[in-house]
């Protein structure tokens, strides 16, 4: 079974202040993914990143991909309060099953005004 | 909307009971997918479609919960004689083309949350 650990668990901040969530796994993934959900929503797709070492900037966020592709970080800079939510990784399993997606449990973040 | 959407939102049932949970997915999505999303927990798989066929069902927990999409759109969940460890936040999500690939995007809908009693 693949394992996807994420941390923190939960982070709460202030306003403009920077903050990094780790993603690891012993597995190796085809992609990972980042996701952020809202109270009473669905994830929603931030990013996919696909090529070991592999860095994407989205705004203020910037996701990594390890050389290894067995993990991956989130790097928020200036934190606003609309980043507040729940971020999800999830791998995307390689060879017959490379449909299934492998869900973190996520790093619940609070952005104080 | 053009978004996936599912219903009931919300669905109490007592321990015992049956319930059926609809997803309406993205019109033409041809993958269609389900996850249950304990509280504090990221969505776990519980079975793909691929148009009407059943493909992957390796993730439902016990023979209790069946899934069908027999035209290939519409598609429900069942949960049997429902028990407490069965309350989460059930998701449904599609993506246009045949599943598998790094960058065939998966579209949630908003989710029906459980809670058995």
């Amino acid at each position: 079974t693949q394992l996807l650990e994420q941390s923190p668990q939960f982070l709460s901040i202030q306003e403009g202040e920077n903050l990094t969530v780790y993603c690891n796994s012993s597995s190796v993934f085809s992609s990972l993914q980042w996701y952020r959900q809202e109270p009473g929503e669905g994830p929603v797709l931030l990013v996919t990143v696909v090529t070991g070492g592999e860095v994407k900037k989205l705004k203020r966020l910037t996701f990594q991909f390890g050389d290894a592709r067995k993990d991956s970080s989130l790097h928020i800079t200036a934190a606003q309060p609309g980043d507040t939510g729940l971020y999800l990784c999830a791998g995307l399993n390689s060879g017959g099953s490379n449909y299934k997606l492998t869900f973190g449990k996520g790093t619940l973040l609070t952005v104080n005004p | 909307g053009a978004g996936v959407s599912q219903s009931p939102r919300y669905k109490v049932a007592k321990r015992g009971q049956d319930v059926a949970l609809r997803c309406d997915p993205i019109s033409g999505h041809v993958s269609l997918f389900w996850y249950q999303q304990a509280l504090g927990q990221g969505p776990e798989f519980l079975t793909y479609f691929q148009n009407e066929a059943q493909l992957d069902k390796s993730g439902l927990p016990s023979d209790r919960f069946f899934a069908e999409r027999p035209e290939g759109s519409v598609s429900t969940l069942k949960i049997q004689r429902t028990q407490q460890e069965d309350s989460a936040v059930y998701l449904c999500a599609s993506s246009l083309r045949l599943a598998g690939g790094k960058h065939n995007e998966q579209f949630f809908g908003p989710g029906t949350r459980l809670t058995v009693l």
